[in-house]
């Protein structure tokens, strides 16, 4: 089975543009997380859909959202991009919620 | 919301050795799980543990959920165990209504 995939594997931008990343869970998850890594925040929560919905929300500015489709693929945006959105972004599923998850790649966003 | 704290913050240890990393959580709850963040960013999923031992290969992991706590073991350690290891968990109370919170991690060295 097919693991988690997300695209683009890397993204370079200048400040004030926006940003869509994608993440495609793997077969039958229906819930997805998103993640941001930093160096000095570590990694943390920004996100988790379920069912087209958005279920939770971490300590992050509206200028983060997502969404989530009927084939359970995500997408998160990022608007008016600024030098600390460069991180690492993370995207995981689970088959339920609260389950076991399992996360792609990244992507990995560098903000001039 | 739930605060994870791992230590050792970083560990060197000389190959064929055993080494025990510790994971501290200030709440009950429903997902823990311990991951191996390889050097290209991408976690891999090493236990899914909220209670209880469970054993891989030459890595083990408890949980005392009482007691809030988890442990990672390593036995024979080989260079290919060298990297960060990261524990999260899930908050048990008010129906998971979080993602995972990340501690800092482990910064595992092995020498040859």
């Amino acid at each position: 089975k097919a693991g988690v995939t997300q695209t683009p594997r890397y993204l370079i931008k200048t400040r004030g543009q926006q940003v869509t990343l994608s993440c495609s869970p793997i077969s039958g998850h229906r819930s997805v997380s998103w993640y941001q890594q930093t160096p000095g925040q570590g990694l943390q929560f920004l996100f988790e859909y379920f069912s087209e919905t958005q279920r939770n929300k971490g300590n992050f500015p509206g200028r983060f959202s997502g969404r989530q489709f009927s084939n359970s693929r995500s997408e998160m945006n990022v608007s008016t991009l600024e030098l600390g959105d460069s991180a690492l972004y993370l995207c995981a599923s689970s088959l339920i919620r609260g389950g076991e998850q399992y996360f792609g790649p990244g992507t990995r966003l560098t903000v001039t | 919301g739930i605060q994870v704290e791992q230590s050792p913050p970083d560990l060197i240890l000389q190959e064929g050795a055993n080494s025990t990393l510790r994971c501290n959580f200030s709440d009950s709850v429903n997902n823990l799980q311990w991951f191996h963040q390889n050097p290209w960013g991408q976690l891999i999923n090493l236990f899914y543990i909220p209670s209880g031992t469970k054993q891989n290969g030459r890595l083990s992991a408890t949980t005392v959920a009482t007691e809030r706590y988890s442990l990672l073991y390593i036995s024979s350690s080989q260079t290919t165990d060298s990297g960060v290891y990261f524990c999260a968990a899930r908050g048990g109370s008010g129906g998971g209504a979080d993602g995972l919170t990340f501690g800092k991690g482990t910064h595992l060295i092995i020498q040859p």
